[in-house]
């Protein structure tokens, strides 16, 4: 049964830090993995996809790496800013019936401080 | 661009009564539809997902059920709410096939007294 962990559960940063959110799962047979940001009370919003071929993807302050073979992802933000405040969530892609089902983490609450 | 829409966004049920959410998909052609439900303490959970009109995929046993009338509306529902039904519903579309990126809408917060 496939398990996503992410690591820390909460994060407290000061304005201007660069900082790294961490994803692992037990099962590497996965097709992507995505990473979403949400803002209390609100849906997800998609930040990066990366494929299973793919070693990371990148959008403009952000960067994601996966390493399927050791399980693990992680989501670098640079430079944070106060409005990166949010609660950060990783899925993994696995096979069910015709589609995909994502696999979510618990999520890391980033709090970044001006 | 592809935009989604949930409605309502709020609601409060008494328990007992019945249940319907809808979910519609606007700039896009046969999508895949899902439905998650996300509870205090639990994350999210996929509960049902939809490759076409008229076929939905359960993947949690439970007191709901879905059903996709058109193309690009979706629509979860449930005859009797319990107390645990609970929770933030999050419809979501990716484009038809299997590696697609998924897109959340807003969200239903919904609340069972």
């Amino acid at each position: 049964k496939q398990e996503v962990t992410q690591i820390p559960a909460a994060l407290s940063v000061p304005e201007g830090e660069n900082l790294v959110l961490n994803c692992s799962f037990t099962d590497s047979a996965i097709y992507n993995l995505q990473w979403f940001r949400q803002d209390p009370g609100k849906g997800l919003t998609s930040l990066l996809l990366i494929q299973s071929s793919q070693r990371e993807q990148t959008s403009g302050r952000l960067n994601a790496s996966l390493d399927k073979s050791s399980g693990r992802s992680t989501l670098y933000i640079a430079a944070s800013q106060p409005g990166d405040s949010a609660t950060y969530l990783c899925a993994v892609l696995h096979g069910s019936g015709n589609t995909g089902k994502l696999i979510f983490g618990q999520g890391t609450t980033l709090q970044v401080k001006p | 661009s592809q935009t989604i829409h949930q409605w309502p966004a709020t609601l409060v049920q008494p328990v007992g009564s019945p249940l319907s959410l809808e979910c519609t998909v606007e700039g896009t052609s046969n999508p895949n539809l899902y439905w998650y439900r996300q509870a205090a303490g639990r994350g999210l959970q996929l509960l049902f997902y939809s490759v076409g009109i008229g076929q939905i995929s359960s993947e949690v046993p439970q007191n709901l059920s879905a059903s996709r009338p058109q193309d690009r509306q979706f629509i979860l529902s449930s005859k009797k709410l319990l107390l645990s039904d609970s929770g933030f519903y999050l419809c979501a579309w990716s484009a038809a096939g299997f590696y697609n990126e998924q897109f959340f809408g807003p969200g239903t917060r919904l609340t069972v007294l």
